[in-house]
């Protein structure tokens, strides 16, 4: 089964405005952590932000955050303010365990900011 | 701060050729990772080593063999490429305390196997 599941291949989004990247993610553990990585044209994976899952409170990096609904199981990435700089591919990516040792990754959102 | 290094970049092989990627990290992580990223997969373990002297298979280890060296250095080897293994390679490695728990990257390399 699909671990991690992103389900918009391709976004658009206006410079300025805010966009959320959707990120649905499967686990029977207790304790995970998921991440957002972001993948520019260049090659290389940045991160971005980290939710464990027993954080009571959403997750914030300056622009970035993420809306943790643990219920539906769901880890969307907010990018507010969207910049030029900000078009990627980004991936939802999940730990099981707090300190395990495998991280599984979606398949990935391109995100492309118009002008 | 180099963080995570892997070489080479770019490399073409010929079917059957074997070389390795070498890594290196100077943050003194315990753990360090090799995925491939293939278009429309994401990022898939091959091998992982959780210490020194430890090594372990992820989702797709066929075809692959790896080396923990020392702390620093983990090796992925290729002993015989196929056209299947072209994908861009990273290297990561994560520490027991890590700020946020984060998994660090290396910049990838790109492999193509003709």
């Amino acid at each position: 089964a699909q671990k991690i599941t992103q389900t918009q291949p391709g976004m658009f989004v206006q410079e300025k405005e805010a966009v959320t990247l959707d990120c649905t993610y499967d686990t029977s553990d207790q304790s995970y952590g998921l991440f957002w990585y972001k993948q520019p044209s260049s090659g290389e994976m940045i991160f971005l932000i980290y939710q464990g899952s027993y954080d009571e409170q959403n997750a914030t990096e300056g622009r970035y955050s993420l809306n943790f609904q643990k219920a539906r199981k769901s880890a969307n990435l907010v990018i507010s303010a969207s910049q030029l700089g900000d078009s990627a591919m980004y991936f939802c990516a999940m730990r099981e365990g707090l300190h395990g040792n495998k991280l599984v990754f979606g398949a990935g959102t391109i995100l492309r900011v118009k002008s | 701060n180099a963080g995570v290094t892997q070489t080479p970049k770019f490399q073409v092989l010929k079917t059957g050729q074997s070389m390795t990627l070498q890594c290196a990290q100077d943050m003194n992580h315990n753990s360090m990772y090799w995925y491939r990223q293939d278009p429309g997969m994401g990022l898939r373990l091959i091998y992982y080593s959780a210490s020194e002297g430890t090594t372990d298979k992820g989702e797709v280890p066929n075809g692959y063999n790896v080396s923990r060296l020392n702390k620093r250095e983990f090796s992925l080897r290729l002993e015989s490429a196929a056209p299947s293994q072209t994908s861009v390679y990273f290297c990561a490695s994560k520490g027991l305390l890590s700020s946020g728990n984060t998994i660090y990257f290396g910049e990838g390399s790109w492999l193509t196997v003709v």
